[in-house]
């Protein structure tokens, strides 16, 4: 089986512009997770969905948003890039409301803001 | 709230020895316990697990780690480091119900593996 596929690997934007990053989840997988990673520190919760539902989100500005497709896909988009948004983003799916909360991660994408 | 406290930022072993590395969390009530590890420029691999039943969870590639409530502690084990274990190592804390989770990562141990 795939695991947790991410798209594009890397991606360099200037500041002001948008970005959008995709996650295809292991199949079966209903929920998705998203993370910032910013060098040297642990990755850092943004937002869980399940059906296509937010469910969580944590402590980001409203510039982060996220949504589920109905074959559970999800998408990450960030508005008015800030030069501390260049980070590892990773994505994350579990079987969260299916009975396992083990979280499965993509690589990631690296987002560079010159 | 929940947390994380991974105490040591960098471990440098040599290879054959054994390692712990140390991990501390602060959560209300019995929490999910995990353990990954992170290659240069890669995801997260999960090593091992704790949900309920024996505090002694066995993992991959040799790990293991000890749940302990009276410490609040769940320390990674392994009793012979290999050269390809050099890598970064998180800890983290979650919690969930329903459709519903969220999981609070430590900051990481690098460790560094020396013939």
């Amino acid at each position: 089986d795939a695991g947790v596929t991410q798209s594009p690997t890397h991606l360099i934007k200037t500041r002001g512009q948008h970005v959008t990053l995709r996650c295809s989840p292991i199949s079966g997988h209903k929920s998705v997770s998203w993370y910032q990673q910013v060098l040297g520190q642990g990755p850092q919760f943004i937002f869980q969905y399940y059906e296509k539902e937010e469910r969580g989100r944590g402590n980001f500005p409203d510039r982060f948003s996220a949504r589920q497709f109905p074959n559970y896909s999800s998408e990450l988009n960030v508005n008015a890039l800030l030069l501390g948004d260049s980070a590892l983003y990773l994505c994350a799916s579990s079987r969260a409301g299916q009975g396992s909360y083990e979280q499965y991660f993509g690589p990631g994408t690296r987002l560079t803001v010159t | 709230a929940q947390s994380v406290t991974q105490p040591d930022i960098h471990i440098t072993v040599s290879e054959g020895a054994s390692l712990e590395l140390r991990c501390n969390y602060s959560y209300g009530a019995t929490p999910y316990l995990f353990w990954y590890v992170q290659s240069p420029g890669q995801g997260l691999q999960l090593l091992l697990k704790y949900f309920s039943g024996d505090t002694l969870v066995q993992g991959i590639k040799g790990f293991e780690a000890e749940f302990k409530r009276s410490q609040s502690s769940f320390n990674l084990r392994k009793p012979s480091v290999h050269w390809s274990d050099a890598a970064e190592y998180f800890c983290a804390v979650g919690r969930g119900s329903g459709g519903y989770q969220k999981v609070t990562f430590g900051t990481g141990t690098k460790l560094q593996v020396i013939p």
